[in-house]
Protein backbone atom coordinates (compact mmCIF):
# COMPACT_ATOMS: atom_id res chain seq x y z
CA UNK A 1 0.00 0.00 0.00
CA UNK A 2 1.38 3.76 -0.28
CA UNK A 3 3.03 4.97 2.84
CA UNK A 4 3.78 7.88 4.84
CA UNK A 5 7.47 8.89 5.10
CA UNK A 6 9.94 11.15 6.55
CA UNK A 7 12.82 12.56 4.83
CA UNK A 8 15.24 12.55 8.10
CA UNK A 9 15.18 9.83 11.34
CA UNK A 10 16.61 12.10 13.81
CA UNK A 11 16.63 15.93 14.26
CA UNK A 12 19.14 17.87 16.77
CA UNK A 13 18.49 22.09 17.54
CA UNK A 14 19.56 24.52 19.62
CA UNK A 15 17.04 25.67 21.98
CA UNK A 16 15.71 28.95 20.96
CA UNK A 17 16.02 27.78 17.35
CA UNK A 18 13.44 26.54 14.94
CA UNK A 19 12.76 23.14 14.06
CA UNK A 20 11.28 21.98 10.58
CA UNK A 21 10.42 18.46 10.34
CA UNK A 22 9.39 17.11 6.87
CA UNK A 23 6.95 14.46 5.63
CA UNK A 24 6.26 13.14 2.10
CA UNK A 25 3.29 11.36 1.93
CA UNK A 26 2.07 9.35 -1.60
CA UNK A 27 -1.73 8.59 -1.19
CA UNK A 28 -3.41 11.17 -3.27
CA UNK A 29 -6.69 10.51 -2.19
CA UNK A 30 -5.78 11.22 1.63
CA UNK A 31 -7.72 14.87 2.39
CA UNK A 32 -6.62 15.46 6.18
CA UNK A 33 -3.20 15.56 7.62
CA UNK A 34 -1.97 15.46 10.74
CA UNK A 35 1.30 16.13 13.06
CA UNK A 36 1.35 14.07 16.61
CA UNK A 37 4.26 14.04 19.38
CA UNK A 38 4.99 11.11 21.20
CA UNK A 39 7.16 11.51 24.14
CA UNK A 40 8.99 8.51 25.51
CA UNK A 41 6.32 6.16 27.44
CA UNK A 42 3.57 8.25 26.09
CA UNK A 43 0.81 8.02 23.81
CA UNK A 44 0.43 10.25 20.90
CA UNK A 45 -0.52 13.94 21.34
CA UNK A 46 -2.09 16.01 19.22
CA UNK A 47 -0.03 18.43 17.32
CA UNK A 48 -1.19 20.33 14.28
CA UNK A 49 -3.99 19.59 11.81
CA UNK A 50 -4.43 20.37 7.96
CA UNK A 51 -7.09 19.49 5.30
CA UNK A 52 -6.12 19.41 1.78
CA UNK A 53 -7.65 22.41 0.61
CA UNK A 54 -5.50 24.41 2.80
CA UNK A 55 -1.63 24.92 2.26
CA UNK A 56 -0.67 26.49 5.51
CA UNK A 57 -2.23 26.43 8.81
CA UNK A 58 -0.63 27.90 12.54
CA UNK A 59 -1.17 27.33 15.82
CA UNK A 60 0.87 28.26 18.89
CA UNK A 61 4.48 28.49 17.96
CA UNK A 62 3.47 25.53 15.19
CA UNK A 63 2.91 25.77 11.87
CA UNK A 64 2.02 23.23 9.41
CA UNK A 65 2.78 23.42 5.64
CA UNK A 66 1.16 21.09 2.67
CA UNK A 67 2.41 21.26 -0.57
CA UNK A 68 0.36 19.12 -2.98
CA UNK A 69 1.91 19.59 -5.80
CA UNK A 70 4.85 17.38 -4.85
CA UNK A 71 3.02 15.29 -1.99
CA UNK A 72 4.97 17.10 1.19
CA UNK A 73 4.25 17.90 4.66
CA UNK A 74 6.37 20.18 6.77
CA UNK A 75 5.89 21.00 11.01
CA UNK A 76 7.56 24.26 11.76
CA UNK A 77 8.58 24.61 15.36
CA UNK A 78 9.23 27.96 16.11
CA UNK A 79 11.73 29.49 19.24
CA UNK A 80 12.49 25.24 20.45
CA UNK A 81 12.38 24.22 23.74
CA UNK A 82 13.69 21.69 25.79
CA UNK A 83 9.88 20.55 25.91
CA UNK A 84 9.79 20.03 22.70
CA UNK A 85 12.27 17.00 22.47
CA UNK A 86 10.41 14.39 21.34
CA UNK A 87 9.49 12.01 18.08
CA UNK A 88 7.12 13.38 15.83
CA UNK A 89 5.03 11.47 13.64
CA UNK A 90 3.36 13.14 10.17
CA UNK A 91 0.28 10.64 9.36
CA UNK A 92 -2.25 10.90 6.71
CA UNK A 93 -5.97 9.68 7.06
CA UNK A 94 -6.68 6.57 5.29
CA UNK A 95 -10.22 7.09 3.15
CA UNK A 96 -13.29 5.54 3.52
CA UNK A 97 -12.36 4.79 7.39
CA UNK A 98 -13.90 7.36 9.49
CA UNK A 99 -10.51 9.10 10.50
CA UNK A 100 -8.47 6.42 10.75
CA UNK A 101 -4.15 7.25 9.93
CA UNK A 102 -1.69 5.93 8.15
CA UNK A 103 1.90 7.27 10.12
CA UNK A 104 4.90 7.85 8.94
CA UNK A 105 8.36 6.04 11.09
CA UNK A 106 8.45 9.17 13.26
CA UNK A 107 11.36 11.82 13.81
CA UNK A 108 13.30 12.02 16.66
CA UNK A 109 13.74 15.91 17.82
CA UNK A 110 16.32 16.73 20.54
CA UNK A 111 16.64 20.16 21.74
CA UNK A 112 20.05 20.81 23.59
CA UNK A 113 20.59 24.21 25.51
CA UNK B 1 -12.75 14.16 32.25
CA UNK B 2 -10.24 11.15 31.53
CA UNK B 3 -10.26 10.98 27.74
CA UNK B 4 -8.92 7.83 26.55
CA UNK B 5 -8.56 4.71 29.33
CA UNK B 6 -6.46 1.61 28.25
CA UNK B 7 -6.35 -1.58 30.67
CA UNK B 8 -3.88 -2.83 31.31
CA UNK B 9 -1.02 -1.10 30.95
CA UNK B 10 1.35 -3.85 31.25
CA UNK B 11 0.78 -7.65 30.32
CA UNK B 12 3.14 -10.68 29.74
CA UNK B 13 1.21 -14.05 28.29
CA UNK B 14 2.90 -17.20 27.48
CA UNK B 15 2.76 -18.04 23.67
CA UNK B 16 -0.91 -19.18 23.18
CA UNK B 17 -2.74 -17.44 26.07
CA UNK B 18 -4.99 -15.26 25.00
CA UNK B 19 -6.45 -12.08 26.47
CA UNK B 20 -8.37 -9.02 25.78
CA UNK B 21 -7.50 -5.47 25.86
CA UNK B 22 -9.91 -2.71 26.96
CA UNK B 23 -10.41 0.52 25.58
CA UNK B 24 -12.80 3.06 27.17
CA UNK B 25 -13.46 6.71 26.40
CA UNK B 26 -15.93 9.45 28.09
CA UNK B 27 -16.02 11.81 24.98
CA UNK B 28 -18.84 10.65 23.23
CA UNK B 29 -16.52 9.82 20.04
CA UNK B 30 -18.60 7.79 17.21
CA UNK B 31 -15.33 6.80 15.95
CA UNK B 32 -12.53 4.27 17.77
CA UNK B 33 -9.25 2.60 16.75
CA UNK B 34 -6.49 0.29 17.78
CA UNK B 35 -3.03 0.33 16.45
CA UNK B 36 0.11 -1.35 17.45
CA UNK B 37 3.29 0.21 17.35
CA UNK B 38 6.68 -1.26 17.48
CA UNK B 39 10.54 0.01 18.21
CA UNK B 40 11.34 2.62 16.09
CA UNK B 41 8.10 2.26 14.02
CA UNK B 42 4.90 4.68 13.48
CA UNK B 43 1.74 3.09 14.47
CA UNK B 44 0.12 0.67 12.55
CA UNK B 45 -3.81 -0.06 12.51
CA UNK B 46 -5.30 -3.23 13.66
CA UNK B 47 -8.81 -2.59 13.68
CA UNK B 48 -11.15 0.36 13.97
CA UNK B 49 -14.60 0.92 14.45
CA UNK B 50 -17.17 3.88 12.77
CA UNK B 51 -19.77 3.31 15.98
CA UNK B 52 -21.57 0.76 17.98
CA UNK B 53 -21.98 -2.72 16.88
CA UNK B 54 -19.75 -2.30 13.56
CA UNK B 55 -15.86 -3.24 13.15
CA UNK B 56 -13.77 -2.91 10.33
CA UNK B 57 -10.03 -3.96 8.94
CA UNK B 58 -6.99 -2.28 9.25
CA UNK B 59 -3.47 -2.32 7.87
CA UNK B 60 -2.31 -5.55 10.56
CA UNK B 61 -6.08 -7.36 11.19
CA UNK B 62 -4.62 -11.09 11.55
CA UNK B 63 -4.27 -12.84 15.00
CA UNK B 64 -6.86 -9.94 16.51
CA UNK B 65 -10.23 -9.55 16.45
CA UNK B 66 -12.42 -6.56 17.77
CA UNK B 67 -16.06 -6.07 19.12
CA UNK B 68 -17.61 -2.64 20.27
CA UNK B 69 -20.81 -3.72 21.61
CA UNK B 70 -20.95 -0.04 23.13
CA UNK B 71 -20.37 3.11 22.26
CA UNK B 72 -17.65 3.81 24.73
CA UNK B 73 -15.79 0.80 24.68
CA UNK B 74 -13.84 -0.67 22.12
CA UNK B 75 -12.26 -4.43 22.72
CA UNK B 76 -8.89 -6.23 21.55
CA UNK B 77 -8.97 -9.77 21.58
CA UNK B 78 -6.10 -12.34 20.91
CA UNK B 79 -7.07 -15.65 20.94
CA UNK B 80 -3.70 -17.39 20.83
CA UNK B 81 -1.20 -15.38 21.35
CA UNK B 82 2.30 -14.94 19.54
CA UNK B 83 5.72 -13.40 20.36
CA UNK B 84 5.45 -11.60 16.91
CA UNK B 85 2.67 -9.51 18.73
CA UNK B 86 4.99 -8.20 21.16
CA UNK B 87 4.30 -4.81 20.99
CA UNK B 88 2.80 -1.37 22.61
CA UNK B 89 -0.80 -1.03 21.38
CA UNK B 90 -2.52 1.76 21.50
CA UNK B 91 -6.66 2.64 21.60
CA UNK B 92 -8.08 5.96 19.77
CA UNK B 93 -11.02 7.82 19.35
CA UNK B 94 -12.72 10.71 17.47
CA UNK B 95 -15.21 12.55 16.63
CA UNK B 96 -17.63 12.79 13.38
CA UNK B 97 -18.34 15.58 11.69
CA UNK B 98 -16.45 18.48 10.58
CA UNK B 99 -13.93 19.67 12.78
CA UNK B 100 -12.17 18.43 15.74
CA UNK B 101 -11.46 15.57 14.03
CA UNK B 102 -8.27 14.38 15.47
CA UNK B 103 -7.77 11.25 17.17
CA UNK B 104 -7.36 11.04 20.58
CA UNK B 105 -4.92 8.66 22.41
CA UNK B 106 -4.38 6.28 25.51
CA UNK B 107 -1.31 5.56 27.41
CA UNK B 108 -0.61 2.68 25.72
CA UNK B 109 -0.96 -1.64 26.88
CA UNK B 110 2.64 -2.90 26.57
CA UNK B 111 2.22 -6.69 25.77
CA UNK B 112 5.21 -9.20 25.98
CA UNK B 113 4.27 -13.06 24.26
CA UNK B 114 7.21 -15.27 25.59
Amino acid sequence: GESVGLHLPTLSVQEGDNSIINCAYSNSASDYFIWYKQESGKGPQFIIDIRSNMDKRQGQRVTVLLNKTVKHLSLQIAATQPGDSAVYFCAENIPGSGYALNFGKGTSLLVTP
Amino acid sequence: NAGVTQTPKFRVLKTGQSMTLLCAQDMNHEYMYWYRQDPGMGLRLIHYSVGEGTTAKGEVPDGYNVSRLKKQNFLLGLESAAPSQTSVYFCASSYLGTGMTEAFFGQGTRLTVV
